[in-house]
């Protein structure tokens, strides 16, 4: 049972490439999250998903698209990178219902210059 | 819109003190409210879970309550040993059913030998 994964764990872009991120979960799922981590930001949240084939917007979401077509995984795209993006990226994912934990994963780490 | 605080920013203690957290939100209308641990480079590993109708849930040396009417949390840590050092978040799900999280700053917690 790996939990949470996200691939990849670092990456560096040029500012306008584009490139996804990857989030899969092993645990059955419906929920998934997309979150940011910027130093005097704390953890803000980009997108999330209530089950397959559905996404919504949070609190961060321009510049940002994802997708879910498959339970297990949630996918974050960056059309065209720019150095705001700068960041470290968290995926999580919880059971539905209110009362439940949210898992995360060990985060990407991506550069824009 | 919700708002989570952390106090203090940063903590030092000598290894054996017992030590208190602090989290509070402006907004009473949560469904639960999450503590997690997070190491330096890495994700967030959740320690403990409180429901909204709950008023306290301990494990292992860790305690941690909630008084939601006064949108407070505190998580109490006993006998605090090098290994507790890391960064501690708070984080409220509320407004929704769909578990979205609002994170605070977090406390930096050191334990020295």
């Amino acid at each position: 049972n790996a939990g949470v994964t996200q691939t990849p764990k670092f990456r560096v872009l040029k500012t306008g490439q584009s490139m996804t991120l990857l989030c899969a979960q092993d645990m059955n799922h419906e929920y998934m999250y997309w979150y940011r981590q910027d130093p005097g930001m704390g953890l803000r949240l980009i997108h999330y998903s209530v089950g397959e084939g559905t996404t919504a917007k949070g609190e961060v979401p321009d510049g940002y698209n994802v997708s879910r077509l498959k339970k297990q995984n949630f996918l974050l795209g960056l059309e065209s990178a720019a150095p705001s993006q700068t960041s470290v990226y968290f995926c999580a994912s919880r059971s539905g219902g209110l009362y439940y934990e949210q898992y995360f994963g060990p985060g990407t780490r991506l550069t824009v210059t | 819109k919700q708002e989570v605080t952390q106090i203090p920013a940063a903590l030092s203690v000598p290894e054996g003190e017992n030590l208190v957290l602090n989290c509070s939100f402006t907004d009473s209308a949560i469904y639960n409210l999450q503590w997690f641990r997070q190491d330096p480079g890495k994700g967030l590993t959740s320690l403990l879970l409180i429901q909204s109708s709950q008023r306290e849930q301990t494990s292992g040396r860790l305690n941690a309550s909630l008084d939601k009417s006064s949108g407070r949390s505190t998580l109490y840590i006993a006998a605090s040993q090098p290994g507790d050092s890391a960064t501690y978040l708070c984080a409220v799900a509320g407004g929704t059913s769909y578990g979205k999280l609002t994170f605070g700053q977090g406390t930096i917690l050191t334990v020295h030998p």
